[in-house]
């Protein structure tokens, strides 16, 4: 079945930091890929996103790109800030049958210090 | 655009009681979906509906666990009789054709069984 591999945490970075939380997925087909953001007592929030290989999603300062040769789709930022820590959940959507199925990790919690 | 909407926020109940839960999707979606939250863990997908039919309930524990999603718009979660181990968050989250997979998550219902 499809499934999603995260980097265990917690990770704990100093402010202005690089962030890099790695992703792997299994998949029988082309999936897109995402990855989430849940701040503490929220729901998810959709990050960034890539449909295709080699697609990179962006926002916020996040980026990560889709490596299909890797089965890859590491989060990367290039300075991190307080207002960033939170549980960060890669995801992957590939449709079966009719409808398209939504799969998760297992998350990561990212803290941030001043 | 109005979000997810869910209620309760919270609730707590006594194991055996019954409980049941609330989602209204973005309009004019017609996937939506119901996660399982267990603190520290990724979501589980319980169920999955494509209008007012169930394409995806194979977590679903159907012994004490039932949804419904009347006309194809809001959608109810129904625990009869609750466990200690359903202590969880309920996510709801709705998703277009035009979101390539992606959802919109609600803040969703902490549930904790005593």
């Amino acid at each position: 079945g499809n499934s999603v591999t995260q980097m265990e945490g917690p990770v704990t970075l100093s402010e202005e930091a690089f962030l890099t939380i790695n992703c792997t997925y299994t998949a029988t087909g082309y999936p897109s890929l995402f990855w989430y953001v849940q701040y503490p007592g929220e729901g998810l929030q959709l990050l960034l996103k890539a449909t295709k290989a080699d697609d990179k999603g962006s926002n916020k300062g996040f980026e990560a790109t889709y490596r299909k040769e890797t089965t890859s789709f590491h989060l990367e930022k290039g300075s991190v800030q307080v207002s960033d820590s939170a549980v960060y959940f890669c995801a992957l959507s590939l449709f079966s049958g009719s409808a398209r199925q939504l799969t998760f990790g297992s998350g990561t919690q990212l803290t941030v210090l001043p | 655009e109005a979000g997810v909407a869910q209620s309760p926020r919270y609730k707590i109940i006594e194991k055996r009681q019954s409980v049941a839960f609330w989602c209204n999707p973005i309009s004019g979606h017609a996937t939506l979906y119901w996660y399982q939250q267990i603190l520290g863990q990724g979501p589980k997908l319980l169920i999955q509906f494509q209008n007012n039919g169930v394409v995806d309930d194979s977590q679903l524990p159907k012994d004490r666990f039932s949804a419904e999603r009347l006309k194809g718009v809001d959608s109810t979660l129904k625990i009869q009789p609750a466990k200690l181990e359903d202590s969880a968050v309920y996510l709801c989250a709705s998703s277009s054709f035009r979101a390539q997979g992606g959802a919109f998550f609600g803040q969703g219902t902490r549930l904790t069984v005593v």
